[in-house]
C-alpha cells in the first residue's frame, strides 16, 4: 500500500527566510509525486509534480522539490518566503496504472512579518 | 476559464436529512473524484468515477452516494446514514483516472449539522 508522511504539522518562518517542507513516501515502484497548496476555505492548487527524469523539479510561485529515491523523500523548498505563501501544503503519491492519489495530512505554514 | 465549480459553498443538514453537493467541470475531463477533508486528516477519497455512468467506492464510501449521468457533473449525496457528516468536501477531476494525471480541485463545500 502507498502512504505519505509529512512529519511537520506546523512550521513558522519569517518573511524572507528559506523554507523546506518534508515529505516521505512509501511505494513499491517508481512513484508519481505531487505537492499541492491550500489557502483557507479554498481547494487545492498544484505546485509541482515528479514523474521521472531530473530529480529536481521546478514549480509555480518559486517552489522547487527534489526527489531522493534512497531516502524516499520529496521535500519542497523555497529560497525566500513571502507572506502570501502562508497556507497548508500537501504532498501526494501515486504510481503505475493505479488511479489513486494518497495525500499526506498536510503541513500548515505560518509566515511572520 | 475552465475549472471546477462546487455549490453551495456552505450547507447545513438537519438530523435524518439527505443533502446533495453539486460538482460541475468544464475541463472535458473523464475522471472525477470526491474527497472529505477533516482538520489534521488530509484528504480521504469517498468515490471516484472514471467515465460517465461508472463510479467506484473509495476509502470511506459508507453513508454517501453519487451519480455520473453526464461527463461534466458528479453530485455527491450525504445520506442520513452518515453519522458524522461535518467536514469540508472537495471535488476534483483529471483527464483520466490515472495517478500520473494531476487532479484539479474545486473550492469546496463546508457541510455542518444544525
Amino acid at each position: 500500500a502507498q502512504s505519505v508522511t509529512q512529519p511537520d504539522i506546523h512550521i513558522t518562518v519569517s518573511e524572507g527566510a528559506s523554507l523546506e517542507l518534508r515529505c516521505n513516501y512509501s511505494y513499491g515502484a517508481t512513484p508519481y509525486l505531487f505537492w499541492y497548496v491550500q489557502s483557507p476555505g479554498q481547494g487545492l492548487q498544484l505546485l509541482l509534480k515528479y514523474f521521472s527524469g531530473d530529480t529536481l523539479v521546478q514549480g509555480i510561485k518559486g517552489f522547487e522539490a527534489e526527489f531522493k529515491r534512497s531516502q524516499s523523500s520529496f521535500n519542497l523548498r523555497k529560497p525566500s518566503v513571502h507572506w502570501s505563501d502562508a497556507a497548508e501544503y500537501f504532498c501526494a503519491v501515486g504510481g503505475g496504472s493505479n488511479y489513486k492519489l494518497t495525500f499526506g495530512k498536510g503541513t500548515l505554514l505560518t509566515v511572520n512579518p | 476559464d475552465g475549472g471546477i465549480t462546487q455549490s453551495p459553498k456552505y450547507l447545513f443538514r438537519k438530523e435524518g436529512q439527505n443533502v446533495t453537493l453539486s460538482c460541475e467541470q468544464n475541463l472535458n475531463h473523464d475522471a472525477m473524484y470526491w474527497y472529505r477533508q477533516d482538520p489534521g486528516q488530509g484528504l480521504r477519497l469517498i468515490y471516484y468515477s472514471q467515465i460517465v455512468n461508472d463510479f467506484q467506492k473509495g476509502d470511506i464510501a459508507e453513508g454517501y452516494s453519487v451519480s455520473r449521468e453526464k461527463k461534466e457533473s458528479f453530485p455527491l449525496t450525504v445520506t442520513s446514514a452518515q453519522k458524522n457528516p461535518t467536514a469540508f468536501y472537495l471535488c476534483a477531476s483529471s483527464i483520466q483516472a490515472n495517478s500520473n494525471q494531476p487532479q484539479h480541485f474545486g473550492d469546496g463545500t463546508r457541510l455542518s449539522i444544525l
